[in-house]
């Protein structure tokens, strides 16, 4: 079955300073990969997912790339502020949604 | 109109006892899904519903777990025989039920065995 890894497991910036978390996966056939962002006490909030037709999708201050051929893909977040603290999961999907571990993000003021 | 709700929000019970957790999927979703988050863990799926077509059960860690859901819309996980390994944050999810199409969950039930 599928298995993602996640790295890092915790990360802390300053703010306005970039962050990137990656993951892999062990399942070629895996097609869709989302990042879900959760707040302490809530559920997960989907903030950006790709499809393995495409290579890079951004979304204004967030971006994920895609790399089939090496089965990973990463999540950016530039201009970070204190908001964006917070444990981000990404997952694949094949049938169903795997997870990562989760990386816990810490942005400094 | 709204998202997905769970209740209870939070459940204390003693080990041994039987629990009921419930989900509300967003209106017009095909199909549910139930995970578990155990504290500083990442998402274990647990059962998937889609449509009228049977479940995929595939990850109930045990028989004391299942799950039902009525009338394509509410579902209910039971846990029966509670332990305290069973602590954690049971997760609903719901999506419109294409492959891919995004999930979007709820807010959790925080479930503690004493």
């Amino acid at each position: 079955g599928e298995n993602v890894e996640q790295h890092p497991s915790t990360l802390s910036v300053q703010e306005g300073d970039s962050a990137v978390i990656k993951c892999t996966y062990s399942d070629s056939a895996s097609n869709y990969f989302p990042w879900y962002k959760q707040e302490l006490g809530k559920g997960p909030q989907l903030i950006i997912d790709i499809r393995s037709n495409v290579g890079e999708k951004k979304d204004q201050r967030i971006a994920v790339t895609l790399n089939k051929t090496a089965k990973h893909f990463s999540l950016h977040i530039t201009e970070t502020q204190p908001e964006d603290s917070a444990v981000y999961f990404c997952a694949a999907m094949r049938g169903k949604l795997i997870f990562g571990q989760g990386t816990e993000l810490s942005v400094k003021p | 109109g709204a998202g997905v709700s769970q209740s209870p929000s939070n459940k204390v019970t003693e080990k041994g006892k039987d629990v009921e957790l419930r989900c509300d999927p967003i209106s017009g979703h095909t199909a549910l899904y139930w995970y578990r988050q155990s504290l500083g863990q990442g998402l274990e799926f647990l059962i998937y519903f889609q449509g009228n077509s049977a479940p995929d059960k595939s990850g109930l860690p045990s028989d004391r777990f299942s799950a039902e859901r009525t009338g394509g819309s509410v579902s209910t996980l039971t846990i029966q025989r509670t332990q305290q390994e069973d602590s954690a944050v049971y997760l609903c999810a719901s999506s419109l039920g294409q492959v891919g199409e995004t999930q979007y969950f709820g807010p959790g039930t925080r479930l503690l065995v004493l």
